[in-house]
Formats: C-alpha cells, structure tokens, sequence
C-alpha cells in the first residue's frame, strides 16, 4: 500500500491521558497536513510541515496539542490532558510541492479519538 | 476570512436521478478548488480545477468552475446506492500555511 497510512485507526481514551497519533505520508512528499473533522463537518486544518518543518499551526491547537515530524517523513501528533471536546476524527493528508502547479493533498484513513 | 459554502447541506434522491452539488466561496489568491468525496473514512480526491469554463469528467462525475462568479458545481448524473457520501469542497489559496479551506459537505443519499 503506497498512500497514506495513520495509526491507531481507532483510540478510546479517559479524559486527562495523553494520546499520540502517528501518520505516514506517501513517500515521496515533502508536505503533510493535520487536519480535525467532526461529525457534520469539512476538516479543519491544525498544523502542516514542509519536510521537517512546522511552518504554521492553526489556532485551533492549543498548547495541549504539539505535532513533530523529525525526519521529514512521519509525523506524530500529541494530544496531552485531553478533553471531551477533543474527540473527532484527526485526518493526515500529504502533497508534493512543487511537483504539481497546483497542490493535490491525498487523505489518510484516519484517527477517531473518543474520550470519555 | 476565507470561506466555502456548500449547498445543499442534505440530499436523499433516488437511484437514477442526476443530482447537481453547489460549492461557492470567498478566497484570497485562488488557486484552485478541488472536490472529494468522503464516505466512512478519510476524503478521497474526486477533481482539481484550475481554468474556467473547462469541464472535467470522470465516468458519471462531472465538474466546472465559474472564477467570476466564484462558485464551481458536481454533477452526478444516473446515481446509484454507492454514490451516497459525503461531497467535500475545498479550495485552495495561493499562500504558504493554511493553503486548503474546507466547505462542510453536502451529505447525499442515493435510495434504491
């Protein structure tokens, strides 16, 4: 399977844990994007990395929210103290730049984060 | 701000019908818009569109751009059950960072 790959496809977890979610891009792209859905909605975007750097993060990513991509392939992203609200589907999606004039983001599968 | 509107929020029609997706929107240096369609998982990519006027088709899916008016339309002509998902608009800005704003989808139900 060459597209992009997240795991744990599924996480439950009490409120106040911390959590980790791992994603992996297709191989040849120097972008990766994390975006939050919840249900009912489009994704909204947190945070991307242009190779290993963090180039921008949405206000949406409080200070309990911290993403890294260390060697400019995977990335993880951490959730820590999580709250009810953070529950939603956390999706990755990668690109290559500038291969393409425009940019053309492919979708993981996806992390459903529940916590109770 | 940047935003993308879809329209309608909901649709339930019945197999064979052609259904017509609105996605319209208010973005600072357009660059592109794009259109997935998302089922019980991650959006997969349906089209790209760059250029006005110039329709994209791929099987029963088809796809335009208007740049003027700022609103682009997916066309689905003789639905069927799994063509029922949600339709992601998104468009893209010619900036670095937060490049891509997501309309909310519209939710369509094929009925057999």
């Amino acid at each position: 399977d060459t597209g992009v790959s997240q795991n744990p496809r599924h996480k439950i977890t009490k409120r106040g844990q911390n959590v980790t979610f791992r994603c992996d891009p297709i191989s040849e792209h120097n972008r990766l994007y994390w975006y939050r859905q919840t249900l009912g909605q489009g994704p909204e975007f947190l945070t991307y990395f242009q190779n290993e750097a963090q180039l921008e993060k949405s206000r949406l990513l409080s200070d309990r929210f911290s993403a890294e991509r260390p060697k400019g392939s995977f990335s993880t992203l951490e959730i820590q103290r999580t709250e009810q609200g953070d529950s939603a589907m956390y999706l990755c999606a990668s690109s290559f730049v500038p291969r393409e004039p425009q940019e053309t983001q492919y979708f993981g599968p996806g992390t459903r984060l529940l916590v109770l | 701000e940047d935003k993308v509107v879809q329209s309608p929020l909901s649709l339930v029609v019945h197999e064979g019908d052609t259904v017509t997706l609105n996605c319209s929107y208010e973005v600072t240096n357009f660059r592109s818009l794009l259109w997935y369609k998302q089922e019980k998982k991650a959006p997969t990519f349906l089209f790209m569109l760059t250029s006005s006027g110039i329709e994209k088709k791929s099987g029963r899916l088809s796809s335009i751009l208007d740049k003027k008016e700022l609103f682009s339309i997916l066309n689905i002509t003789a639905t069927q059950t799994g063509d029922s998902a949600v339709y992601l608009c998104a468009v893209e800005a010619r900036r670095e960072g937060q490049n891509f704003v997501f309309g909310p989808g519209t939710r369509l139900s094929v009925l057999p």
